[in-house]
């Protein structure tokens, strides 16, 4: 299975603070992903990557950033934390045997901030 | 309206019980559709992908897919308390990297 990896699991934050969460695969995937989750709502994707150097912002207005020098890094990071960002963020790409359009996606366990 | 809708539920069943869940669809472009289950502080898990109309079967479960409908379904036959989870459907249209979630139905199966 292709395993994606996110550290922190639990994050508690002062307001203001620049933080940046890690999200790093094993199967050298070109795609990865990050969505937001709220309890009980969509996903809603904010970033999402075909490749090294290729970055793109989803469908959800967001105030972070990500990059993606190595293919098996693609760190989401937040330059000043406010209560609003509260929320899961989930990174993924596709699983093992699927590579192309239409892929379904596998998820990380995510990253759970909560910013006071 | 959203693309996709989902009851968020919750749906609550005895064990044993057949468990039905449903999603509906605006975009007649989606071709590529998907169940996940996501237990509590864990991220979304690929339980069923599926192509076309039709079903397809994996152990209890069950996909089922009409497009003339716009409505897909996953059913879990013989339900147990460890299917208590939330299921969020997914599609994808032709071509596209990118799939559409529902917000998911939270399922109890209580003993």
């Amino acid at each position: 299975e292709a395993d994606i990896y996110q550290t922190p699991r639990y994050l508690v934050i002062g307001t203001g603070k620049k933080i940046t969460l890690e999200c790093s695969q094993t199967m050298g995937h070109d795609k990865m992903y990050w969505y937001q989750q709220d309890p009980g709502m969509e996903l809603h994707l904010i970033h999402y990557s075909y490749g090294v150097n290729s970055t793109e912002k989803g469908d959800l207005s967001s105030e972070s950033t990500v990059s993606r020098i190595r293919t098996e890094h693609f760190p989401l990071t937040l330059e000043s934390a406010r209560p609003s960002h509260t929320s899961q963020y989930l990174c993924a790409n596709p699983p093992g045997g699927f590579s192309g359009r239409n892929s379904p996606l596998h998820f990380g366990n995510g990253t759970r901030l909560t910013v006071t | 309206q959203k693309e996709v809708e989902q009851d968020p539920g919750p749906l609550s069943v005895p064990e044993g019980a057949i468990v039905s869940l449903n999603c509906t669809y605006s975009n007649s472009a989606f071709q590529y559709f998907m169940w996940y289950r996501q237990y509590s502080r864990k991220g979304p898990e690929l339980l069923m992908y599926t192509y076309s109309s039709g079903n397809k079967e994996d152990g209890r479960f069950t996909a089922q897919v009409d497009k003339s409908s716009k409505y897909i379904s996953l059913f879990i036959r013989d339900s147990q308390p460890s299917d208590s989870a939330t299921y969020l459907c997914a599609m994808n249209p032709g071509g596209s990297y990118i799939p559409t979630f529902g917000r998911g139905t939270s399922l109890i199966v209580h003993p």
